[in-house]
């Protein structure tokens, strides 16, 4: 059974730094694409990031380009996001999820529970 | 990018069926979508991934009264024999290259 725990969440000010994690289990995570996406309270699915299975390839949402960085560690089965510059509007739940990717589409098919991030003063 | 288009609610009645839309922009209607659902409180489930064929494959566990279809540039979401753990929030998902976008999806209510 696919197995994503995330942690790291918590309360942070405007312009500090979070960083997330996801520790994969019940499957061969290194042959996997990830994903973190977002829901802030009361909003829909916002996707936030994604990584290749090798983690050679790394794709950002305009909102976050620049201050966040996802990254893995494939002999550790975990995904990370590291988050900088935080903005009120980070406010989330941050949800890490498994990419299905073949030659023709590439969608999320397993999802974690979630780590809220809470930006305020 | 591709934007897709839900309604923001539906509802339909206990043991009935209701059909959910997803509308994809102009220029994509060879697009593969995923339908997601989300119960009050909960992460998001992975329902099903569904081709403009109409063709369409489930995740597991999700049971048969769940299904799905498409014409032109719509992405529909059927649900049969409406149960009261149907109410959720059901997202459409798709994929450009190098970002992915979800509708802003519908919120589903069984009277």
């Amino acid at each position: 059974e696919v197995q994503l725990l995330e942690s790291g969440g918590g309360l942070v000010q405007p312009g500090g730094s979070l960083r997330l994690s996801c520790a994969a289990s019940g499957f061969t995570f290194r042959s996997y694409a990830m994903s973190w996406v977002r829901q802030a309270p009361g909003k829909g699915l916002e996707w936030v990031s994604g990584i290749s299975d090798s983690g050679g390839r790394t794709y950002y949402a305009d909102a976050v380009k620049g201050r966040f960085t996802i990254s893995r560690d494939n002999s550790k089965n975990t995904l990370y996001l590291q988050m900088n510059s935080l903005r009120a509007e980070d406010t989330a739940v941050y949800y890490c999820a498994t990419l299905y990717c073949s030659s023709s589409t590439c969608y999320h098919d397993n999802w974690g529970q979630g780590t809220l991030v809470t930006v305020s003063s | 990018q591709p934007v897709l288009t839900q309604s923001s609610s539906a509802s339909a009645s206990l043991g009935s069926s209701v059909k959910l839309t997803c509308t994809l922009s102009s220029g994509r209607s060879w697009d593969i979508i995923a339908w997601h659902q989300q119960q009050p409180g909960k992460a998001p489930r992975f329902l099903m991934k569904l081709e403009p064929s109409g063709s369409y494959r489930k995740g597991s566990g999700i049971p048969d009264r769940f299904s799905g279809s498409s014409s032109g540039a719509d992405r529909y979401l059927t649900i049969s024999n409406l149960q009261s753990e149907d109410e959720a929030d059901y997202y459409c998902e798709t994929w450009d290259s190098k970002t992915w976008v979800f509708g802003g999806g519908t919120k589903l209510t069984v009277l």
